[in-house]
């Protein structure tokens, strides 16, 4: 079966530190990825997508970014955090493109002070 | 460019009252898929359904009841005979069939009071 794995679920940063978040994804091959940040009032907004092993599309630009190692694996990143990076960050799989709804995996909640 | 708008921030209604989350779309795509997800108290994001653009036939699954309307770009999300576990943050997504990412609504907290 298709699980989606994220963490930390949790995590306090303080501003100006590096930031890594990991998602694997298990029962499925090649599977579009995604992040997500949702933020209050601004519901969930795209940060960045992968249909492949080192294509990443970011769409909105920021102090974000991410990567993809291995096919399962999305990892998502900051050299410097900023307070205006908290949030709670969702990450989520899709087994085949077009159209197939998004598995979500349980968010992580980081706070940056 | 494609936009999902759902107005309403947040609404209460009393245990057994009926309840509609309102979601207009913006798409200049012919071929589109529309999504409502929930979100409990726990954060992770729970699958309701997915619509296509072509399919504007209202879906009813047990007190969830779902209209698309093409012609006013909305794709409501009525609850009927709400309980105090439908609590929770609704959103609305569209996907067009030439991209690869789902753009959601910035959301409807919904609360369901005893």
């Amino acid at each position: 079966s298709q699980t989606i794995h994220q963490w930390p679920a949790t995590l306090v940063q303080p501003v100006g530190s590096p930031l890594s978040l990991e998602c694997t994804v298990e029962g499925t091959s090649n599977p579009n990825l995604y992040w997500y940040r949702q933020a209050a009032g601004r519901g969930l907004q795209l940060l960045f997508y992968s249909v492949g092993i080192g294509q990443i599309s970011s769409e909105v630009p920021q102090n974000l970014s991410a990567s993809r190692p291995q096919d399962r694996q999305f990892i998502l990143s900051s050299k410097k955090l900023l307070l205006s990076d908290s949030g709670f960050y969702l990450c989520a799989y899709k087994p085949d493109r077009h159209n197939e709804k998004l598995f979500f995996g349980s968010g992580t909640q980081l706070s940056v002070l | 460019a494609q936009k999902v708008t759902q107005a309403q921030t947040e609404i209460s209604v009393v245990e057994k009252e009926d309840v509609t989350l309102d979601c207009v779309y913006e798409t200049r795509d012919t071929t589109y898929y529309l999504f409502w997800y929930k979100q409990p108290p726990s954060g992770e994001l729970v699958f309701l359904i997915r619509r296509n653009s072509f399919d504007e036939q209202n879906e009813i699954s047990g007190r969830y009841s779902w209209n698309f309307q093409k012609s006013t770009s909305s794709f409501n999300f009525t609850i009927t005979a709400s309980q105090v576990v439908d609590s929770a943050v609704y959103f609305c997504a569209l996907e067009s069939y030439n991209t690869d990412k789902l753009i959601f609504g910035t959301g409807t907290r919904l609360q369901v009071f005893p």
